[in-house]
């Protein structure tokens, strides 16, 4: 079993709709980090969570750490969020999800 | 204020071939950290660097190695080339490391034949 699981692995949506990615983790941490990786490679920290939860414009991050679970949401999606989301726990050693695709269509 | 500069961006070598890749961080930043994506396995964490010296290192092999310059700068060098080594290579650049709240790189796209 991976120590970090996203899912859903890939996710297509409509322009405008809330969108929720989940990570869930086993291990412990004291942070945890969502980026966001757009085609061609360039990668963008989204967000630094150790508890509770963070805004930055449309994207809202939360964590819980005793479920051990985290969720990335999206309001009012856009075609420019198509990106590849990662969540990532650790702090010395960083350990990577999969990540989730997610294509907004207009 | 210039961002993490990878070169090169796109590379081709040859199995048993060694090869070089350089990383300027952001100026100022004293840490820099690599990591290797690829579609099987997804980004792993290869190393990390502060100020000239090896913080933290990633489950690979000896032949991947690095190093940071008085500047700040650092290279990663990977020997005798496998096939399962192409990937794309990144690196971040942050004031004092140890978390993901960094600047990456474009990357550089290591293809082995």
């Amino acid at each position: 079993k991976n120590e970090v699981e996203q899912s859903p692995q890939n996710l297509t949506a409509q322009e405008g709709e809330f969108i929720t990615i989940n990570c869930s983790y086993s291990v412990g941490i004291s942070a945890l980090h969502w980026l966001q990786q757009h085609p061609g490679g360039g990668i963008v920290s989204l967000f630094m969570l150790s508890s509770g939860k963070k805004k930055h414009g449309r994207l809202i991050a939360t964590i819980n750490i005793q479920e051990k679970h985290s969720s990335l949401h999206i309001t009012a999606s856009h075609p420019r969020d198509s990106a590849v989301y990662i969540c990532a726990v650790g702090d010395d050693k960083i350990i990577f999800g999969k990540g989730t695709r997610l294509h907004i269509l207009p | 204020k210039a961002g993490v500069t990878q070169t090169p961006r796109y590379l081709i070598k040859t199995r048993g071939q060694q090869v070089t890749l350089s990383c300027s961080p952001i100026s100022g930043h004293r840490s820099v950290s690599w990591y290797q994506q690829t579609p099987g396995q997804g980004l792993q964490f290869l190393f990390e660097y502060f100020s000239e010296t090896q913080r933290n290192k990633g489950n690979f092999p000896g032949r991947f190695s690095g190093r940071q310059f008085s500047n700040s700068r650092s290279e990663m060098n990977v020997s005798t080339l496998e096939l399962g080594d192409s990937a794309l290579y990144l690196c971040a650049s942050s004031l004092v490391g140890r978390s993901l709240e960094a600047f990456f790189g474009q990357g550089t796209r290591l293809t082995v034949v």
